[in-house]
């Protein structure tokens, strides 16, 4: 059984310009979770969302950050415009209920 | 809010010694904890998880227990060897149906040959 499936793995961009990350969960997942995780740092919650509803975002910066999760499988974060400080590892796990979380690889961007 | 912290935050150690990593959250009324690794530039492994009902779980040579009411798991590596160097992190997930995690910093492990 495949994974967390997650793209690009790599993203360099100039500052100001737009960026998406893209998720695929595990098969049957309904939770699935986007993380930030700056170096040295353990991962912190940016939204959650239970199928297609997102129910705690809290933690997103929602002037610059966007996500969905169209049909309630996969699901596309977008930063725009991108600053210097988003430069971090983006990652996307996914659960069934609030069980055991299953991590992609992440996505490392970098804002020059 | 809860905060997780974990001890120590970096440890080296020769190839065949057992340890234990120790992570604290500060509010009890928690869902589940799981221990994750990491190794440089990739996701999250997941170890172990155990419910708030549970006391430990086991795998292979790790052993992962939880105490509640002092707000500590420990995570046990028996005979430990080169290939367990990585990050070790928990996640404490709050109760009442959030499913909301919080990550301590982790804990980098090196074994050495």
């Amino acid at each position: 059984e495949a994974g967390v499936v997650q793209s690009p793995r790599y993203k360099i961009i100039e500052k100001k310009q737009p960026v998406a990350f893209w998720c695929n969960p595990i098969s049957g997942h309904n939770t699935l979770y986007w993380y930030l995780q700056n170096l040295g740092q353990g991962p912190e919650l940016l939204i959650r969302y239970e199928n297609e509803e997102a129910v705690d975002d809290s933690q997103l910066p929602k002037d610059r950050f966007s996500a969905e999760r169209l049909k309630g499988v996969d699901s596309t974060l977008k930063i725009q415009p991108a600053e210097l400080g988003d430069s971090a590892v983006y990652l996307c796990a996914s659960s069934l209920e609030g069980y055991e979380q299953f991590f992609g690889p992440g996505t490392r961007l970098t804002v020059l | 809010k809860q905060e997780v912290t974990q001890i120590p935050a970096a440890l080296s150690v020769p190839e065949g010694e057992n340890l234990v990593l120790n992570c604290s959250f500060t509010d009890s009324a928690i869902y589940n904890l799981q221990w994750f690794r990491q190794d440089p530039g990739k996701g999250l492994t997941s170890l172990l998880l155990i419910q708030s009902s549970q006391r430990e779980q086991t795998s292979g040579r790790l052993n992962a227990s939880l105490d509640k009411s002092s707000g500590r798991s420990t995570l046990y590596i028996a005979a430990s060897q080169p290939g367990d160097s990585a990050t070790y992190l928990c996640a404490v997930s709050k109760a009442g149906g959030s499913y909301i995690p919080t990550f301590g910093r982790g804990t980098s492990l090196i074994v050495h040959p």
